[in-house]
């Protein structure tokens, strides 16, 4: 398989606090890409980082990615209340290879 | 707004009874995808079409077959459908980077239930 785990795989925190969420994957890629999914819905893309990139920011989502460990991490800061839905990383090793998720995240953020 | 539109947001089907699912796109992406996503899993690649060119996934089963009869259309036919099958089927589309995938554009899913 080319994904390997998230973890954790289910996170609870306070309003305001930060939620580092990890990825790690078994082969080369050309890029990662972490989505969110509120429950029973569709996915959201968050941000994708190439291969040949370390970190990424979009507002307050911060991503990492260190492929020597095959890794990723998502930081989110300031957590609020409707930061709250499931998140997942997801490996692209090119046309041919599959795309594949990683088992998720499930953040809770409590007021 | 552009957007990937996903009919019916809901379907019952019994034991056996062909079922299809529809999925529209405005984005004018070259490339689209199905998943299949069952309760508090990851959703697993059923297959995609790069344009015209229909990629089936090694693992996805002979019972579930795919149409996209222009750029903004795609169908997913189940034939025979079994209780296994109920789950949540997601469309998505992106453009092609040349080299590796874009970022994925979601619908909001269809909700397969199998009686």
């Amino acid at each position: 398989s080319q994904q390997g785990e998230e973890d954790p795989q289910a996170l609870s925190i306070q309003e305001g606090e930060n939620a580092t969420m990890n990825c790690s994957y078994k082969t080369s890629i050309n890029n990662l890409q972490w989505y969110r999914q509120n429950s029973g819905r569709g996915l959201v893309h968050l941000i994708l980082i190439r291969s040949n990139e370390r970190e990424k920011h979009s507002g307050r989502l911060r991503v990492t990615l260190d492929t020597s460990k095959k890794s990723s991490s998502l930081l989110i800061t300031a957590s609020r209340a409707a930061d709250t839905a499931s998140y997942f990383c997801a490996t692209d090793a090119g046309y041919g290879q599959n795309f594949v998720f990683g088992p998720g995240t499930r953040l809770s953020v409590l007021p | 707004d552009a957007m990937v539109i996903q009919n019916p947001r809901y379907q019952v089907t019994q034991f056996g009874k062909p079922v299809t699912l529809s999925c529209s796109q405005t984005l004018n992406h070259n490339v689209m995808y199905w998943y299949q996503q069952k309760s508090s899993q990851a959703p697993k690649l059923l297959f995609h079409y790069y344009d015209k060119d229909f990629n089936n996934e090694a693992d996805t089963p002979d019972n579930f077959q795919s149409r996209r009869p222009n750029t903004s259309f795609c169908f997913l036919d189940i034939r025979s459908p079994g209780l296994g099958d109920a789950a949540m089927y997601l469309c998505a589309t992106s453009r092609d980077l040349g080299r590796g995938r874009a970022e994925q554009f979601f619908g909001p899913g269809t909700r397969l239930t199998v009686l």
